[in-house]
């Protein structure tokens, strides 16, 4: 897991709600990036930012909102516009912004919607 | 179409056995491949990354090769542990920018 942090490790939440999945890393890399992962499917990219205050969407943001106010954090926040939002949650990070850099991934946050 | 298909989807051998997972890739135009170990509810860690150039790359037990003319890629394990039950993904990175594309994963599962 590298200096990578993902908490809660599991979070539940109830239809309608907004929650924030955290994410900080010590390794001072410059972009950090939020997937999901579901069952029988790859890693698909929903937002990463390649410096402070930017970010892009990935392929499947919507329904989800992202901050970069600090290098090591970078916070998702999954709104109730997600219609089907249990999944596996991971961040990660890499040094080259420009994504030919390995990238080194947390230990994953689990959504449930009750 | 996912551009990184892996095969098996899961597998099952004994403790102490080899075994091989293959990639088979369309991303264009190349720029390295990665195989990632993911254990049950973690996040993947790298095992092996290799550029066009590369053909082969050990990491222990682990042997990676690649072939970029017919953009095929395989993991070889040997002399399996229980260890090494996991997910491993195979991800490419395209070289124009550089967004990566992940295999969906093959489950191996070594039974003593």
């Amino acid at each position: 897991d590298g200096g990578i942090t993902q908490s809660p490790k599991y979070l539940f939440r109830k239809e309608g709600q907004n929650v924030t999945l955290s994410c900080e890393q010590n390794l001072n890399h410059d972009a950090m990036y939020w997937y999901r992962q579901d069952p029988g499917q790859g890693l698909r990219l929903i937002y990463y930012s390649q410096i402070v205050n930017d970010f892009q969407k990935g392929d499947i943001a919507e329904g989800y909102s992202v901050s970069r106010e600090k290098k090591e954090s970078f916070p998702l926040t999954v709104t109730s516009a997600q219609k089907n939002p249990t999944a596996f949650y991971l961040c990660a990070s890499s040094r080259p912004s420009s994504g030919e850099g390995e990238q080194f991934f947390g230990p994953g946050t689990r959504l449930t919607v009750l | 179409k996912n551009q990184v298909e892996q095969s098996p989807q899961s597998l099952i051998i004994l403790e102490g056995k080899n075994c091989t997972l293959q990639c088979n890739y369309t991303v264009s135009p190349f720029s390295n491949l990665r195989w990632y170990k993911q254990d049950t509810g973690r996040g993947p860690v790298s095992l092996t990354i290799m550029t066009f150039s590369e053909n082969t790359k050990s990491n222990g037990r682990y042997t990676a090769t690649l072939d970029a003319d017919t953009k095929q890629s395989s993991l070889h394990i040997t002399a399996s542990q229980l260890s090494d039950s996991a997910s491993y993904i195979c991800v490419v990175s395209a070289q124009v920018d550089y967004k990566l594309s992940f295999g969906a994963g093959t489950t191996v599962t070594v039974r003593a």
